[in-house]
């Protein structure tokens, strides 16, 4: 079964950096587009950046594009998000998610991880 | 960005009732909605994919439809295991966006 671990959440302050990963199991990770979408109680499920099979195209969300960064590791099977410049709206749940086909553009997503908190305060 | 509102907010039924929520899209997408239901504490789990395409493993009981900007999900007979909040995600264009969730109890 798919499986979708997070890891690397925790509590930092404003304008520091964070890196997330993702330990991907169950499925052959090296042939589907991922994503990273968070959530927070006042703004709902907002989706950050989805990176493709191969690595090779990356989209991101305006709120967050120049300080995160997408990135996979088909041989380990990880996925990573690294957040720079923290701010407070940063504050959220972080989901790890497979897309259903390959590319970038693939945004029905039919796995997602349990998710990880990320605290964002001085 | 376009806006995808769902309606109502939360709504209160019973074992057995007939369920219907609503989602709007800001403009035309087709039919590239997809329907999500999240449980408390858990992540959000596919139940509808392309409008009306029950995912595998999906119970019958739901059922999606709509095309262009107005979107329903229903589900049929409501059993306990349903109670949740269920998302709407439209996939027509980048970035892709969710629906503020609509709370079944």
């Amino acid at each position: 079964q798919v499986q979708l671990v997070e890891s690397g959440g925790g509590v930092v302050q404003p304008g520091w950096s964070l890196r997330l990963s993702c330990a991907a199991s169950g499925f052959t990770f090296s042939t589907y587009a991922m994503h990273w979408v968070r959530q927070t109680p006042g703004k709902g499920l907002e989706w950050m950046t989805i990176i493709s099979y191969d690595g090779s195209d990356k989209k991101y969300a305006d709120s967050v594009k120049g300080r995160f960064s997408i990135s996979r590791d088909n041989f380990r099977n990880i996925l990573s998000l690294e957040m720079h410049s923290l701010r407070g709206e940063d504050t959220a749940i972080y989901y790890c998610a497979k897309a259903n086909c390959n590319s970038a553009s693939c945004y029905t997503i039919d796995y997602w991880g349990q998710g990880t908190l990320v605290t964002v305060s001085s | 960005d376009i806006q995808m509102t769902q309606s109502p907010s939360s709504l209160s039924a019973f074992v057995g009732d007939r369920v219907t929520i609503t989602c709007r899209a800001s403009q035309n997408i087709n039919k590239y909605l997809n329907w999500y239901q999240q449980s408390p504490g858990k992540a959000p789990i596919l139940l509808i994919h392309v409008a009306s395409y029950l995912q595998s493993g999906v119970p019958s009981r739901f059922t999606g439809g709509g095309s262009g900007t107005d979107f329903t999900l229903t589900i049929s007979a409501l059993q306990p295991e349903d109670s949740a909040t269920y998302y709407c995600q439209q996939t027509y264009s980048a970035p892709t966006t969710f629906g503020q969730g609509t709370r079944v109890e």
